[in-house]
This record gives C-alpha cells, structure tokens and sequence, in this order.
C-alpha cells in the first residue's frame, strides 16, 4: 500500500531563507508526484508536477526533485516571502490500477516570519 | 477559466438530512474525484470517474453516491448525513493522469 509522509509536520522560517520540505513515499510504481500549496480556509493550488522518468521541475523561486528509486521527492523554495506562509501537500499518483488516485502526505505548515 | 467550480462553499446539516455537493469544470476532463479533508488524516478518496457514466469507489465511500452523466459535472450525494460526515470536501479533475486541479472546497458541517 501506498504510504507518503511530509517531515516535518509545522516549519518556521525568518524571511529571505531558502528552505526544503521533504516528502517520501513507500512505492516507486508512480506516473507523477505533484506538489500543491493550500491557504487557510481555501482549495489547493498546484504547484508543480514532476513524471516519474523526471529529475526535477523549476517554476520561478520553487525547485522540485523526485529520486523514484529511494521514494523521496523535495520542494525547495528560494528566498522565502511572508506570502508563502501555507501548507504545502504533496501527492503521488500510482501506476497501475486506479490511476486516477491521487495518495497524498499529511502536509507541512510553514510560517515565513518577515 | 472557471476551472473546478463547488457549490456551496458552506453547509449545516441536521443528523440525518440529505444533500447534493455540486461539482462542475470546463476544462473537458475526463478524471475527477472527490475528496475529503480531515485534521491529521489528509485527503482521503471517497469516489472517482474516469468519464460521463462511469464511478467507482475510492478509500472512504460508505455514506455517499455520486453520478456521471455529463463530462463536466460530477455531483456528491449524502443520503443521510452523519456527523462523522463533517469535513471539507474537495472535487478535482484532470485530463487522464496529468496535472490534477481542485475545487475551492466546501465545509460541511452536520450537527
């Protein structure tokens, strides 16, 4: 069975830090990981999506990487602002079967302190 | 682009009363989902369609119906709500196993 955890569950960071936020997961069998940010009170937005035969996704300050093999992907935010303050979820979608399932980790908070 | 559209945004039930979250998108996808959200659960699968007439259950279907007739939309019904049915549920879609796009949610609560 599928299994994804986000470590750690909360971050504080002061503004200006670059910062990574890691998500592992027990099955390599996946077409995709996605990374998603989520507001207070409100849906996700995704962030990025990385397939499975990818290293890695760039969009403006956020970096994603995926090593299928060891079953770790990591988000990596440069220069951190205030207004990335927000729960960042990461999700994986398996291969085979239910393909359409996305698993996803519990999340991890993190406050931008300006 | 409207993307994935839920109505309403907030719900009260009474234990036992039944009701329809609505789903829609205008992107022509053929996934789409529901979820629901949990403190310290995550989002948990409650049923999917992978097109117009075709459902299937998720990880938590029990309680919940849902139908496909149309592409776009993609309706979640509570046939007699429980309070452990309290939550925030989220529908999203995405065309195959590409980028999936979520709904902004609505927060049910059933007392």
């Amino acid at each position: 069975k599928q299994e994804v955890t986000q470590i750690p569950a909360a971050l504080s960071v002061p503004e200006g830090e670059n910062l990574v936020l890691n998500c592992s997961f027990t099955d390599s069998a996946i077409y995709n990981l996605q990374w998603f940010r989520q507001d207070p009170g409100k849906g996700l937005t995704s962030l990025l999506l990385i397939q499975s035969s990818q290293r890695e996704q760039t969009s403006g300050r956020l970096n994603a990487s995926l090593d299928k093999s060891s079953g770790r992907s990591t988000l990596y935010i440069a220069a951190s602002q205030p207004g990335d303050s927000a729960t960042y979820l990461c999700a994986v979608r398996r291969h085979g079967g239910a393909t359409n399932k996305l698993i996803f980790g519990t999340g991890t908070l993190l406050a931008v302190q300006p | 682009n409207a993307g994935v559209t839920q109505t309403p945004k907030f719900q009260v039930l009474k234990t036992g009363q039944s009701m329809t979250l609505q789903c829609a998108q205008d992107m022509n996808h053929e996934y789409m989902s529901w979820y629901r959200q949990d403190p310290g659960m995550g989002l948990r699968l409650i049923h999917y369609s992978v097109g117009a007439g075709i459902t299937d259950q998720g990880e938590v279907p029990n309680g919940y119906n849902v139908s496909r007739s149309t592409t776009e939309d993609f309706p979640l019904r509570l046939l007699s709500a429980a309070p452990s049915q309290t939550s925030v549920y989220f529908c999203a879609s995405s065309a195959g196993v590409a980028e999936a796009f979520f709904g902004q949610g609505t927060r049910l609560t059933v007392v």
